[in-house]
Formats: C-alpha cells, structure tokens, sequence
C-alpha cells in the first residue's frame, strides 16, 4: 500500500514551459486535491475533484488545469509556467462521508522552479 | 468562503515546556477541525482533530480545544521534546453550496523546541 505518490519529485521549468504533475493514491479515495506551500501562506488549494470524470476551482486556481480522468489519479497541468508558480506542491486524498471527518493523506510533494 | 487565522507563526519554547497554537475561523458552518504537523522536509500528517460537538480532546501530551462561540480553537502541546519540532497547520472544514468538502488551512507555526 503505498498511499499517495507524486511524480516528479523535483523539477526546474523555464518561463513559458509546460509540464504535467501526477498523483496517485491507491486507497480507493473519492476525494483528490492540489495544494500549493509557499514560506509564510501555508498551503493553498489549487483545485479539487469530489470523484473520477469531476474536478472544481480551488483557492488559487489559475494558471492550473487539472484532469481526474481515472479514480487514482489526479493530474495538475501548468500550461505556460512563470516564475510566480515555484513552489512546493503537494496532493492529497480522503474519503468521502456524510460526517465531516475526513483526514487527509498528502504525497510526498513536488519541488518546482521556474527560471 | 472559509478563513482560518492562525498564530502566532513561529513558537520558541524550552524542552519541557508548553507550547499553544491558537487559531480563528470565519465560517459557521464549520464543523471539523484538523491539526496537521509537517516536519521539515516531509509531507503534512494529521495528528489531532476535533468536531463541533465537543469541547476537549485529548491524546497523550496533546490536546485540543474548541469553542464555538467565539469561533476559536487551540492546540496544546504539554512536555515538550524535540521531536515536537515542526510547522503545525490547524484547519477549518466548512461544505461548500455544492455539498463538498474543502479545508481551509492557516498559515502554519513553527514550533521550535530547544534541547
């Protein structure tokens, strides 16, 4: 069981570069997000999806598209990339359940620079 | 939508001592309360929530507390050692009008306990 994975672990983008960030959780969670940390703003939701085929804006969405096309995975595109998006990303997963008590369970992260 | 206030941002104790985290939140509806802990380098985990039905609760040297009213809780920390050393994020749970869940962290403290 290796819970939730991110790939790449590290990557350096020039302005303008596109990339893709994959996470995959192997927990059979409904529930998927896409947190940025950045020194001194804690983390700050990008986007989320509540299930396989969905996905919603989060706090800071733009520049990012995201993509949940299978269960596990969930997908964060960066288009054009600036250097406004270096940062630290990290995924996350939780069940769903009419109680408010989901725990979530983060990836490792992926440490990002744009030149 | 939800916003959570945390502080102080950085927390310095002697081993031993206590540490409190205290935080603020915006939103009514919020019903669950999660603490995470990251440490340095690692990914967040949770290590303490609470829901809006009860006041206190505890886990070894931790503790948390809640008051609805005014809208706060708190994390206490009891016997410090310095492996408790790490930015601690408390968060707020609201639904969203879409009936989904997303949770709005503080900006996070780092605690720093001294041998």
């Amino acid at each position: 069981n290796a819970g939730v994975t991110q790939t790449p672990k590290f990557r350096v983008l020039k302005t303008g570069q596109s990339m893709t960030l994959l996470c995959a959780q192997d927990m059979n969670h409904e529930y998927m997000y896409w947190y940025r940390q950045d020194p001194g703003m804690g983390l700050r939701l990008i986007h989320y999806s509540v299930g396989e085929g969905t996905t919603a804006k989060g706090e800071v969405p733009d520049g990012y598209n995201v993509s949940r096309l299978k269960k596990q995975n969930f997908l964060l595109g960066l288009e054009s990339a600036a250097p406004s998006q270096t940062s630290v990303y990290f995924c996350a997963s939780s069940y769903y359940s009419e109680g408010p008590y989901n725990e979530q369970f983060f990836g490792p992260g992926t440490r990002l620079t744009v030149l | 939508g939800e916003n959570v206030e945390q502080h102080p941002s950085t927390l310095s104790v002697q081993e031993g001592d206590s540490a409190v985290i205290k935080c603020t939140y915006s939103d009514s509806a919020s019903n669950y309360f999660p603490w995470y802990k990251q440490e340095l380098g690692k990914r967040p985990q949770l290590i303490i929530d609470i829901r809006s039905n009860v006041g206190e609760k505890k886990d070894q040297r931790i503790a948390v507390t809640l008051n609805k009213t005014a809208k706060h809780f708190s994390l206490h920390i009891t016997e410090t050692q310095p492996e408790d050393s790490a930015v601690y994020f408390c968060a707020g749970e609201p639904r969203d009008s879409g009936g989904y869940q997303k949770v709005t962290f503080g900006i996070g403290t780092k605690l720093q306990v001294i041998p």
